[in-house]
């Protein structure tokens, strides 16, 4: 069935500095892909969605594009501030639901 | 403009109890979906409804029950709880997947 790999660990980086979450997916057909965010004590947020290849979703300043020739989906910021710690969560549609990563802390420190 | 509202946010069960979750969407959404979450183990879907009248099973069904009898709520039940269902409970609904889900805010429940 389709899946998605998010890359192991907690990330943890310094203000402004640049923020990658790496996601490989494996599916049959076109599925829609997502990256949600979840705040402390909060439920998840819908981040950025791309719904064919090509697409590049943003929002807030993060940035992932469906490349379907590597099967990827990574996400990434320019310059990241304290505010942007958070769990995210990398996703793809799969029949009637969507499927997801594991997550990946991302912890940023003044 | 409520979105997912659960209800309650915060529970305390002793083992064997019952209790139901409520999830109650606006958005005239026609999925809706219970999830748990767990440290180091994501998310994982209990059970799902695609449509008022029907539910199927996720990938950890067992010791849940769910119904749809309004195509606005969703109904998580435990008949006998155990402490391997302390958890945070999620509630999404979605209109075609294209769109992505829209979440609640979640319930934490112990049991003790």
């Amino acid at each position: 069935g389709n899946s998605v790999t998010q890359m192991e660990g907690p990330v943890t980086l310094s203000e402004e500095a640049f923020l990658t979450i790496n996601c490989t997916y494996t599916a049959t057909g076109y599925p829609s892909l997502f990256w949600y965010v979840q705040y402390p004590g909060e439920g998840l947020q819908l981040l950025l969605k791309a719904t064919k290849a090509d697409d590049k979703g943003s929002n807030k300043g993060f940035e992932a594009t469906y490349r379907k020739e590597t099967t990827s989906f990574h996400l990434e910021k320019g310059s990241v501030q304290v505010s942007d710690s958070a769990v995210y969560f990398c996703a793809l549609s799969s029949e009637n639901r969507l499927a997801f990563g594991k997550g990946n802390q991302v912890v940023v420190i003044p | 403009n409520a979105g997912v509202t659960q209800t309650p946010k915060f529970r305390v069960l002793k083992t064997g109890q019952s209790m139901t979750l409520l999830c109650a969407q606006d958005m005239n959404h026609e999925y809706m979906y219970w999830y748990r979450q767990d440290p180091g183990m994501g998310l994982r879907l209990i059970h799902y409804s695609v449509g008022e009248g029907t539910t199927a099973k996720g990938e950890v069904p067992d010791g849940y029950n769910v119904s749809r009898l309004k195509k606005q709520n969703f109904l998580l039940g435990l008949e006998s709880a155990a402490p391997s269902q302390t958890s945070v409970y999620f509630c999404a609904s979605s209109r075609p997947m294209v769109y992505g889900y829209t979440f609640g805010s979640g319930t934490r429940l112990t049991v003790v």
